[in-house]
C-alpha cells in the first residue's frame, strides 16, 4: 500500500527566506506527483504536476523536484511571503496495473507560516 | 470559468440522521472524485466516478456511505444513520478525463459535524 509522508509537520519562517518542503512515498510506481495548497477553511489549490517521467516543474517562486527512484520529491520555495502561509500537501496517484483512475494518495501536509 | 461548486458548506445534524452533500463539477470534466478530510486521517480517497458509473468505490467507509452522478455532471454523496466518527469535511474535485496524468480541481468542500 502506497504511502505518503512529508517533513517537516509545520514550519515557521521569516519573510523572504528561501524554503523546503519534502515529501516522500513508499512506492515508486507512480503516475505523478502533486503539490497542493490548502488555506484555511478553504479547498484544495493545485500547484505543479509532475509526471513520472519528468524531474522537475517550475511556476514562479515554486519549484518542485521528483526523484521516483529513492521516492523523493521535494518543494522548493523561493524569498518566501506572508501570503505562503498554508498548510502544503504532496500527493500521487499510484501506478496499479493501469487502472488507478486518477484517484490521489496524500501525505499530512506541512503547516507553513511565513511571519513579517 | 467556474470552478467545482459543492453544497451545502456547512452541515450539522443529529447522529442517526441521513445528509446529502452535493457537488457540481467543472462543465466538460469526465471524472469526478470525493475524498473525505478529518483530524486523524488525513485526506482519505472515498469513491471515483467516470460518467455515470463509479469503477472505484474502494474508499467508502462502510455500506451507509453512497453516491451517485447523474447526466455526466452533479454528483451526490448520501451518508446514512450518521455516526459522529463521519464527522469531517468532504471534498469533491475533478479533472478533465481518465487518465492518470490529469490535474484534479478540488471544491471548497462541505464541513459535516455530528452531534
Amino acid at each position: 500500500k502506497q504511502e505518503v509522508t512529508q517533513i517537516p509537520a509545520a514550519l515557521s519562517v521569516p519573510e523572504g527566506e528561501n524554503l523546503v518542503l519534502n515529501c516522500s512515498f513508499t512506492d515508486s510506481a507512480i503516475y505523478n506527483l502533486q503539490w497542493f495548497r490548502q488555506d484555511p477553511g478553504k479547498g484544495l489549490t493545485s500547484l505543479l504536476l509532475i509526471q513520472s517521467s519528468q524531474r522537475e516543474q517550475t511556476s514562479g517562486r515554486l519549484n518542485a523536484s521528483l526523484d521516483k527512484s529513492s521516492g523523493r520529491s521535494t518543494l522548493y520555495i523561493a524569498a518566501s511571503q506572508p501570503g505562503d502561509s498554508a498548510t502544503y500537501l504532496c500527493a500521487v496517484i499510484p501506478f496499479a496495473g493501469g487502472t488507478s483512475y486518477g484517484k490521489l494518495t496524500f501525505g499530512q501536509g506541512t503547516i507553513l507560516t511565513v511571519h513579517p | 470559468g467556474a470552478g467545482v461548486s459543492q453544497s451545502p458548506s456547512n452541515k450539522v445534524t443529529e447522529k442517526g440522521k441521513d445528509v446529502e452533500l452535493r457537488c457540481d463539477p467543472i462543465s466538460g470534466h469526465t471524472a469526478l472524485y470525493w475524498y473525505r478530510q478529518s483530524l486523524g486521517q488525513g485526506l482519505e480517497f472515498l469513491i471515483y466516478f467516470q460518467g455515470n458509473s463509479a469503477p472505484d468505490k474502494s474508499g467508502l467507509p462502510s455500506d451507509r456511505f453512497s453516491a451517485e452522478r447523474t447526466g455526466g455532471s452533479v454528483s451526490t454523496l448520501t451518508i446514512q444513520r450518521t455516526q459522529q466518527e463521519d464527522s469531517a469535511v468532504y471534498l469533491c474535485a475533478s479533472s478533465y478525463g481518465p487518465t492518470s496524468g490529469e490535474t484534479q480541481y478540488f471544491g471548497p468542500g462541505t464541513r459535516l459535524l455530528v452531534l
